[in-house]
């Protein structure tokens, strides 16, 4: 089965810095998505990110963008020139294709102005 | 696009009563999926439909919980009877989904809140 895990419970960056939230999962698929969920106070998840396992470039979307790393098992998410509105819970999350998404526990990211 | 909608938004209810939660998928999704949010255990798969046939229910705590999904357009999970620790976040999402090819980007609903005294 497959496992997702997220080592950092609470994170914490200052306005404008950059800061990285770290991801490791457990797989024996070869080909798999990987994805960076956020969730606001208002508790709507919204996708961030995502990666598919058979690209090597790794992923961007404007300030975020991911450190994809295949035979590491790592999916970490950078987050730079943050702003207020990036506090939230940050998710990831794994997608054989084959089952449901696995989500790792979360991480809290607070942004302090 | 409406989104994925779910009712209520926010429950509160007594120990030993019925709840039951209601969720809308987005039009033309196939897979439709119940989750469960805690601050102990995270997001929690309880149940997954596609093509409205239930297809995992493993994540179904206990026998309290049941999961119907008579159409494609409308999915309900009841609680019966309730208890304290249901309390939760529960979450509905929809897919278009095609299991064993590509990824299937899930769209998650508001969530309802459940609180049993």
């Amino acid at each position: 089965a497959q496992t997702v895990t997220q080592s950092q419970p609470e994170m914490s960056v200052q306005e404008a810095e950059t800061v990285t939230l770290s991801c490791t999962y457990d797989t024996s698929e070869s080909d798999y998505y990987l994805f960076w969920y956020k969730q606001p106070p208002s508790r709507q998840m919204i996708l961030v990110i995502r990666q598919e396992a058979y690209k090597q470039q790794n992923a961007t979307e404007n300030r975020f963008s991911v450190n994809f790393q295949k035979a590491a098992k790592s999916f970490s998410l950078k987050i730079s020139d943050s702003q207020l509105g990036d506090a939230a819970m940050y998710f990831c999350a794994f997608d054989s294709g084959n089952t449901p998404l696995v989500f790792g526990k979360g991480t809290r990211l607070s942004v302090i102005a | 696009d409406a989104g994925v909608i779910q009712s209520p938004r926010h429950e509160v209810t007594e120990m030993g009563q019925e709840v039951t939660l209601r969720c809308k998928p987005i039009s033309g999704h196939n897979s439709l999926f119940w989750y469960r949010q805690t601050m102990m255990r995270g997001l929690e798969l309880l149940i997954y439909f596609n093509n409205n046939v239930p297809i995992d229910d493993s994540g179904m705590p206990e026998d309290r919980f049941s999961a119907k999904m008579p159409n494609a357009s409308f999915s309900t999970l009841k609680i019966q009877p309730s208890e304290p620790r249901d309390s939760a976040v529960y979450f509905c999402a929809s897919s278009c989904t095609t299991f064993g090819t590509s990824y299937n980007e899930q769209f998650f609903g508001p969530g309802t809140r459940l609180t049993v005294l």
